[in-house]
């Protein structure tokens, strides 16, 4: 099937740096990508979906300014978490979905974001 | 707008025993219903969908889940639990139309006992 990879998988920064999250559709072009945070034991939430070529559309409570989503290719989605409080703590997935080939999703393997 | 409910966060089971996740929706349009399990610290795979056609899906790893419209069901099933099945379980609704959004429910925590 196809495969969407996402790195870093792990990654600890300091509070109030920003951090750059990847994902990418390795063999398959995504028009659209949507990324998820999932808090510990908790359902994914979907924070904003990101359309190749154009701004990223942002669920509501999701703040852009603090999420910037770049879809600078058919093939990688950006998740860049500026200046990051240890609350922004979470489990950050991608997924995407091949242009044209019906409905079915695929997604990555996850970031784990630690902020100290 | 739509909604997922999955009844009960965690469900244990024994080896070999009958594996029964439990998935309501609310759709204002025809769904598409997906299932998906999350190995810990993983990222998520798919086992199966629904989006038209016959109502019983099979999928991977020996699970089904049959889509009931008069009862806005989808439960998962698959008839003999094995320790590999221990996993996080998660039912999914999108909207046939454009299908932009997938709507999660909170999880079923899928314990199986030796």
């Amino acid at each position: 099937g196809a495969v969407v990879s996402q790195h870093p998988s792990r990654v600890i920064c300091k509070s109030g740096t920003s951090v750059k999250i990847e994902c990418r559709s390795l063999d398959f072009q995504a028009t659209t990508m949507f990324w998820y945070r999932q808090f510990p034991k908790q359902s994914l939430m979907l924070m904003a979906t990101s359309n190749e070529g154009s701004k990223a559309t942002y669920e509501q409570g999701v703040e852009k300014d603090k999420f910037l989503i770049n879809h600078a290719s058919l093939t990688l989605s950006t998740l860049t978490v500026t200046s990051a409080h240890p609350e922004d703590s979470s489990f950050y997935i991608c997924s995407a979905r091949p242009g044209g080939s019906g409905n079915t999703i695929y997604f990555g393997e996850g970031s784990w974001l630690t902020v100290v | 707008a739509q909604s997922v409910t999955q009844l009960g966060s965690h469900v244990s089971v024994s080896e070999g025993a009958l594996v029964l996740l439990r998935c309501n929706y609310s759709s204002s349009v025809p769904p598409y219903l997906f299932w998906y399990v999350q190995y810990p610290n993983q990222g998520l795979q798919l086992l199966l969908k629904y989006t038209t056609g016959a109502t019983l899906v099979k999928g991977i790893n020996g699970f089904e889940a049959e889509f009931k419209k008069s009862e806005t069901s989808f439960h998962l099933t698959k008839p003999s639990a094995h320790m590999s099945d221990a996993a996080e379980y998660f039912c999914a609704v999108s909207d046939s139309g454009g299908y932009q959004k997938v709507t999660f429910g909170t999880g079923t925590k899928l314990q199986v006992i030796p």
